[in-house]
């Protein structure tokens, strides 16, 4: 299994734009789809959208279109997910988990999440 | 998009009791390849999300075997055979028959 480690955890303003990380270690990121969920605060899980890098074309779930953007790095085997002008309800933890294969199946690894909280 | 619909919200469970939690499905979950997209995570406190079984009854590696999975087209259930302390969190049946991915509300399991 690839190890995944994201980014450290953020506190931003509404408005302000934020870029948070997801390493996979080892293996070979272009064999991957990548996948990142949210957990709203004493909420379930809810699927942001994800990308294949091999095909370097990300999808979205509806109501996270045009508020994310999903991009990777083969370089340094990173994969982002970016704000340009956060919102209070996009506080939540963001989860991303990786798969071997070019689906968008079962995850079996997870990074350890990324908290954001958007607080004025 | 697919709606998943857990049952129940909530389960007291005593040590050594099993448990089943229902998911069902607005749609079928079984695919033109002829395989069902219905996975099963486990959200222990203070964790992430980790994959217990993937389509329908397939457990991960290194799950216990008192973990099984079971149903087909749109209802699904996952048992615990004799609940162990451990096993409390919250559990989530997800699907990938489609996009958008889509999640249950969850199960909270608790001793």
């Amino acid at each position: 299994q690839v190890p995944l480690v994201q980014s450290g955890a953020e506190v931003k303003k509404p408005g302000s734009s934020l870029k948070v990380s997801c390493k996979a270690s080892g293996g070979t990121f272009k064999s991957l789809t990548i996948t990142w969920v949210r957990q709203a605060p004493g909420q379930g899980l809810e699927w942001v959208g994800g990308v294949i890098p091999v095909f370097n074309i990300p999808v979205y779930a509806q109501k996270f279109q045009g508020r994310v953007s999903i991009t990777t790095d083969e370089s340094t085997s990173t994969v982002y997910m970016e704000w340009s002008s956060l919102r209070s309800g996009d506080t939540g933890i963001y989860y991303c988990a990786i798969r071997d294969g070019y689906n968008f199946h079962a995850f079996p690894v997870w990074g350890q999440g990324t908290m954001v909280a958007v607080s004025s | 998009d697919i709606v998943m619909t857990q049952t129940p919200l909530s389960l007291s469970v005593t040590p050594g009791q099993p448990a089943s939690i229902s998911c069902k499905s607005s749609q079928s979950l079984l695919h033109t390849d002829g395989k069902t997209y219905l996975h099963w995570y486990l959200q222990q406190p203070g964790q992430s999300p980790q994959l217990l079984i993937h389509e329908v009854s397939n457990r991960l590696s290194g799950v216990p075997d008192r973990f099984s999975g079971s149903g087909s087209g749109t209802d699904f259930t996952l048992k615990i055979s004799r609940v162990e302390a451990e096993d409390v969190g919250i559990y989530y049946c997800m699907q990938t028959r489609q996009l958008p991915l889509t999640f249950g509300g969850g199960t909270r399991v608790e001793i």
